[in-house]
């Protein structure tokens, strides 16, 4: 089982429509999750953070975590042609102590369409 | 705002050779890491740098493979003898505090080896 799972897409959604992506991750122990977007060419850049089940709102961004599940989850809302991007979910892997790295999905790619 | 930044941006090597790619982290970080892109695939964690040692390192990070803080400023990655599959975007990344912080990763070096 891939530790973190999300469909590749493309997803395409109208311009001003709520796109949702989704990510699922294996490890139970799993405590820090993040949205990385990264355009074409570019580096991953921090979107979203969360560490605790239920949802955070950042702006035209929402987070959702249900770590019964193993399901993270980002809302998009008002949709923008500038969101169109690859979505990175990520999971820190901890070996505790010093020792983590974040673990990425495949990506999904959002296509927003004018 | 402070940011993470790399260099070169592109490189093109011959096969058999060395690269040095280097990375400024943002300056009151402390852990340190690379990352890998192969074209088209998803981002790979290589290894973790904390208190001027390796936290952890992947599978992908093997005797080829080097990392280095030579002073308090520049981290870098260096590969001793260039394979043709080592080609990709490479990128640095750092955080304040592992695990449950966010990383910030820089704009990241394409290594092209020939």
């Amino acid at each position: 089982q891939k530790e973190v799972e999300q469909n590749s897409g493309p997803l395409s959604v109208p311009e001003g429509a709520i796109a949702s992506l989704n990510c699922t991750y294996s490890d139970r122990g799993s405590q820090s999750f993040f949205w990385y977007r990264q355009y074409s060419g570019k580096s991953p850049e921090l979107i979203m953070s969360i560490y605790s089940n239920g949802d955070k709102e950042d702006g035209r961004f929402t987070a959702q975590l249900n770590k019964a599940s193993q399901y993270v989850s980002l809302l998009i809302r008002d949709s923008q042609p500038s969101d169109s991007a690859t979505y990175l979910c990520a999971i820190f892997k901890d070996y505790g102590g010093s020792q983590g790295n974040l673990i990425f999905g495949k990506g999904t790619k959002l296509s927003v369409k004018p | 705002e402070p940011e993470v930044t790399q260099t070169p941006s592109h490189q093109v090597t011959q096969m058999g050779q060395e690269v040095i790619l280097r990375c400024v982290p943002i300056s009151n970080h402390l852990y340190f890491y690379w990352y890998r892109q192969i074209l088209g695939q998803k981002v790979e964690f290589l290894v973790s740098f904390y208190n001027n040692e390796i936290s952890e390192k992947s599978e992908i990070f093997d005797d080829q493979f080097s990392v280095e803080r030579p002073d308090g400023s520049n981290f870098t990655l260096k590969i001793r003898s260039t394979k043709l599959e080592d080609s990709a975007m490479y990128f640095c990344a750092s955080s304040a505090r592992t695990g449950i912080t966010e990383a910030f990763f820089g704009q990241g070096t394409r290594l092209t080896v020939v």
